[in-house]
């Protein structure tokens, strides 16, 4: 079946240590992408990549890094310098130009 | 800057009545949007889509229309259903370039599905 992974589903971490969730997608799309969500507010995009080895700042892409290594992965790390990590992350992917976004079932990460 | 905005947090609506959801944006460079349906600790779901040339799309028991001048989109779920209980998410893009696409989306609403 094709689709986007995201793993893991819950993720505990103390605090000052980076992290890093995993989506991998059997799509061939060219186009990902990280969103987090917080309570009550919408998907904010962290960062995005159209092609492999090139990769695009979101609206709020400090205290994130991201690799685009090849094209089925697009890892991302929750560095110690992002202030409030706690969150729902979600990935996507999409054909470059298509009308529609793919999710995956989306990482939870608490930090404590 | 919200360019996307749904006003309503929640919405109750009984079953086999008609749920409206409502979508307002600001940046006048979107000219394609979608709507998301979400389920608690799931990834959002693509739902509809209406492009810039067209002021509405029908699928099944959904429909959205898009009123450009006043730069507002509803959805409209006719019966609603129990299943249909979940957030909707609106979202927008703006394809001004090749590669530049990505989507920028609303807070949600929460909508309720009353048997």
């Amino acid at each position: 079946d094709g689709g986007i992974t995201q793993s893991p589903k819950y993720l505990f971490r103390k605090e000052g240590q980076n992290v890093t969730l995993s989506c991998e997608q059997n799509l061939n799309h060219d186009a990902m992408y990280w969103y987090r969500q917080d309570p009550g507010q919408g998907l904010r995009l962290i960062y995005y990549s159209q092609i492999v080895n090139d990769f695009q700042k979101g609206d709020i892409a400090e205290g994130y890094s991201v690799s685009r290594e090849k094209k089925e992965s697009f890892p991302l790390t929750v560095t110690s310098a992002q202030k409030n990590p706690t969150a729902f992350y979600l990935c996507a992917s999409s054909i470059v130009g298509g009308t529609e976004a793919f999710f995956g079932q989306g990482t939870r990460l608490t930090v404590v | 800057d919200q360019q996307v905005k749904q006003n309503s947090p929640s919405l109750s609506v009984q079953e086999g009545r008609i749920s409206i959801l409502n979508c307002d944006y600001t940046n006048s460079m979107f000219d394609y949007f979608l709507w998301y349906k979400k389920y608690p600790a799931e990834g959002p779901t693509f739902l509809i889509s209406i492009s810039s040339i067209k002021d509405k799309n029908e699928d099944g028991r959904f429909t959205v229309f898009l009123n450009k001048s006043a730069k507002h989109l509803s959805l409209h779920i006719v019966p609603s259903q129990p299943g249909d209980s979940a957030v909707y998410f609106c979202a927008a893009s703006a394809r001004s370039n090749f590669g530049n696409e990505k989507l920028t989306f609303g807070t949600g609403t929460r909508l309720t599905i009353i048997p």
